[in-house]
């Protein structure tokens, strides 16, 4: 079955620094598979995704992502981070070829010191 | 366009009481789907929907009912609330060509005492 692993539950960064929060996924077939934010009491946004094409995805807000077929990864990086970017980040994986529906992982809470 | 749209915001219902959480979507989307979202345990996905009559089981369904008379809207039923089923509800839905792209609704959120 269709699995998303999250090893990070929380993670701290200093403001100005890089991030790398890392996702893993297990899937028979080649993955859609998505990032996304979502601040506090709010909803869900999508940061980026990759289908096919480039394993360099960019996204919104200056976040990218590098899918690793051999290494079964989608790691999410931000090269400088800034104190809006706290919120809580979830991986997500097609749930089948047509990906009618998404399995998430469980999540990934950042924050941002000064 | 409104996109997602879903009711109500909140609720508390009473152990063993019944409701019915809307969801409906004006994007002519194909697919609908219905996730819980409880602290630590990301989002997970109770049923979905490929089209008008035809639903399927997600990951945690027990409890949960849902039918697609119409394109549109796709209700997630609770027979029988229990306070195991608290949690932050979001509707999701997404055409079925294009990018893959999930767009949310803005959830709802259940206490059941």
């Amino acid at each position: 079955a269709q699995s998303v692993t999250q090893p990070d539950i929380h993670i701290t960064v200093s403001e100005g620094a890089s991030l790398e929060l890392r996702c893993n996924y297990s899937y028979g077939a080649t993955p859609y598979l998505f990032w996304y934010v979502q601040s506090p009491g709010q909803g869900l946004q999508l940061l980026l995704k990759y289908f096919s094409g480039d394993t360099l995805v960019q996204g919104i807000k200056g976040f990218e992502a590098e899918f690793k077929r051999s290494q079964s990864s989608f790691n999410l990086r931000k090269p400088s981070v800034h104190w809006s970017d706290a919120a809580e980040y979830f991986c997500a994986v097609g749930r089948n070829q047509a990906g009618t529906a998404l399995i998430f992982g469980k999540g990934t809470t950042l924050s941002v010191s000064s | 366009n409104a996109g997602v749209t879903q009711t109500p915001k909140f609720q508390v219902l009473k152990t063993g009481q019944s409701m019915t959480l809307q969801c409906a979507q004006d994007m002519n989307h194909e697919y609908m789907s219905w996730y819980r979202q409880d602290p630590g345990m990301g989002l997970r996905l109770i049923h979905y929907s490929v089209g008008a009559g035809i639903t399927d089981q997600g990951e945690v369904p027990n409890g949960y009912n849902v039918s697609r008379s119409t394109t549109e809207d796709f209700p997630l039923r609770l027979l029988s609330a229990a306070p195991s089923q608290t949690s932050v509800y979001f509707c999701a839905s997404r055409a079925s060509g294009g990018t893959y792209e999930q767009y949310f609704g803005p959830g709802t959120r259940l206490t059941v005492t």
